[in-house]
């Protein structure tokens, strides 16, 4: 079976803090896709990052990075300077190889206060 | 491009009556899905499609039907609306390599859906 877990229900930071969101994620499969999207107050989904199962490298784009550790089945996703903008709630989500199902998480609701 | 488009955005059923939210992408993307996102659940897999003719069931498929005619429509009926159906409901399509997975996916805008 397959699952993600996001722990952090709603998380409150002040602008210009450091936050990391968790991903844990569950498969049996060795290959895997694990992505992040974000879902801003007026409800739309915005995809920001793919990453497979054979690439552990870190990514960063801006503000954002991201952290990938098959030892611990984590995903983080971590945003720098955070921004009043960047309030949201943050899906992660994973499908294997060889399916056509996406699991998503509960997502984490982030909010960044002025 | 429109992207991934979806209709209503807001709709009011009474318990027992059958509706269609449409989807439709103008991408030529073969992997459609809809799912529907409730408050603390995230978002649950009802339906998706690999392609125009086939279509399978995801996490939450009770109460919904699916058909794909098209590539770029993909449909989801309620047979016999329910509250427990109230949520807030998105269409997304993406690419579909050979041989593997979908990549990242495209939403639509949601439909809010309340079922009294």
């Amino acid at each position: 079976a397959q699952k993600v877990t996001q722990a952090q229900t709603e998380i409150s930071v002040v602008e210009k803090e450091d936050v990391t969101l968790d991903c844990v994620y569950e498969t049996r499969d060795t290959t895997y896709y694990l992505f992040w999207y974000k879902q801003p107050p007026s409800g739309e989904l915005v995809f920001l990052i793919r990453r497979n199962s054979f690439d552990e490298q870190n990514e960063i784009s801006g503000r954002y990075s991201w952290n990938f550790q098959k030892s611990t089945s984590s995903f983080n996703f971590t945003i720098t300077a955070s921004q009043v903008v960047d309030s949201a709630v943050y899906f992660c989500a994973l499908i294997a190889s060889g399916t056509y199902k996406y699991i998503f998480g509960t997502g984490t609701r982030l909010k960044v206060l002025a | 491009n429109a992207g991934v488009t979806q209709t209503p955005k807001f709709q009011v059923l009474k318990t027992g009556q059958s509706m269609t939210l449409q989807c439709a992408q103008d991408m030529n993307h073969e992997y459609m899905s809809w799912y529907r996102q409730d408050p603390g659940m995230g978002l649950r897999l009802i339906h998706y499609s690999v392609g125009a003719g086939i279509t399978d069931q995801g996490e939450v498929p009770n109460g919904y039907n699916v058909s794909r005619s098209t590539t770029e429509d993909f449909p989801l009926r309620l047979l016999s609306a329910a509250p427990s159906q109230t949520s807030v409901y998105f269409c997304a399509s993406s690419y579909l390599p050979s041989g593997g997975p979908p990549n990242e996916q495209f939403f639509g805008p949601g439909t809010r859906l309340t079922v009294l």
